[in-house]
């Protein structure tokens, strides 16, 4: 298996409501990333998790709230999100933070914020 | 601090032309180098990657990119464009330090577009 999984494809969200993305990796790989992408923008990076301890936060607002239960696992809890942060999230995994190995995106989940 | 300039946001090339799509870099340690090709609504697909060993590095579907230390570039070329080759295409650099992150700093992007 490799390949990065994403759940849901799509999420459309009220401002007041609470959801999670999740996203799945089986390649053994110890660092995983979350990155928010604007339309006709590059990917940013918000969270790195590196042996399931979180070790970046690129000053992300509290209202995204990332979790790693395991290796294999991330989630993305949003709570009271804004509109202004529709956008692409994309997961990433590579086997160790920092290392030569490649970074594997996965498709991504498509945000709306209504 | 490392960065990733692209050079030209919209490319466009007739099928069987030339691809080259221009990317320098600044880095104050030897970069780790990436090109990722975006197809619409997907997430990123690495092409190819520079880390340090040969400074022409081939990827997949035909594309290839040379590392130039001298003028901080990493070009990604194709010698004859595919109408599937129509995406965005971006350049990024691996922030490489003590914290030995594997935070990726990408480019702004390059769309390119394949006329028949």
């Amino acid at each position: 298996d490799t390949e990065v999984t994403q759940t849901p494809k799509h999420l459309v969200m009220g401002m007041t409501n609470k959801k999670s993305l999740k996203c799945e990796q089986h390649m053994g790989h110890r660092a995983m990333y979350w990155y928010k992408q604007k339309a006709k923008k590059p990917p940013e990076l918000m969270f790195v998790y590196s042996y399931e301890k979180l070790s970046i936060n690129e000053s992300v607002p509290s209202r995204f709230s990332p979790e790693c239960p395991n290796s294999s696992l991330l989630n993305l809890h949003l709570h009271a999100l804004q509109p202004e942060d529709s956008a692409l999230y994309l997961c990433a995994s590579s086997p160790l933070a920092g290392g030569v190995g490649d970074p594997f995106f996965g498709p991504g989940t498509r945000l709306t914020v209504l | 601090a490392q960065s990733v300039t692209q050079l030209g946001s919209h490319v466009s090339v007739s099928e069987g032309a030339l691809v080259l799509l221009r990317c320098n870099y600044s880095s104050s340690v030897p970069p780790y180098l990436f090109w990722y090709v975006q197809y619409p609504n997907q997430g990123l697909q690495l092409l190819l990657k520079y880390t340090s060993a040969a400074t022409l590095v081939k990827g997949i579907n035909g594309f290839e990119a040379e590392f130039k230390k001298s003028e901080t570039s990493f070009h990604l070329t194709k010698p004859s464009a595919h109408m599937s080759d129509a995406a965005e295409y971006f350049c990024a650099v691996s922030v490489r330090g003590s914290s030995n992150t594997g935070k990726l700093i990408f480019g702004q992007g390059t769309t390119l577009q394949v006329k028949p």
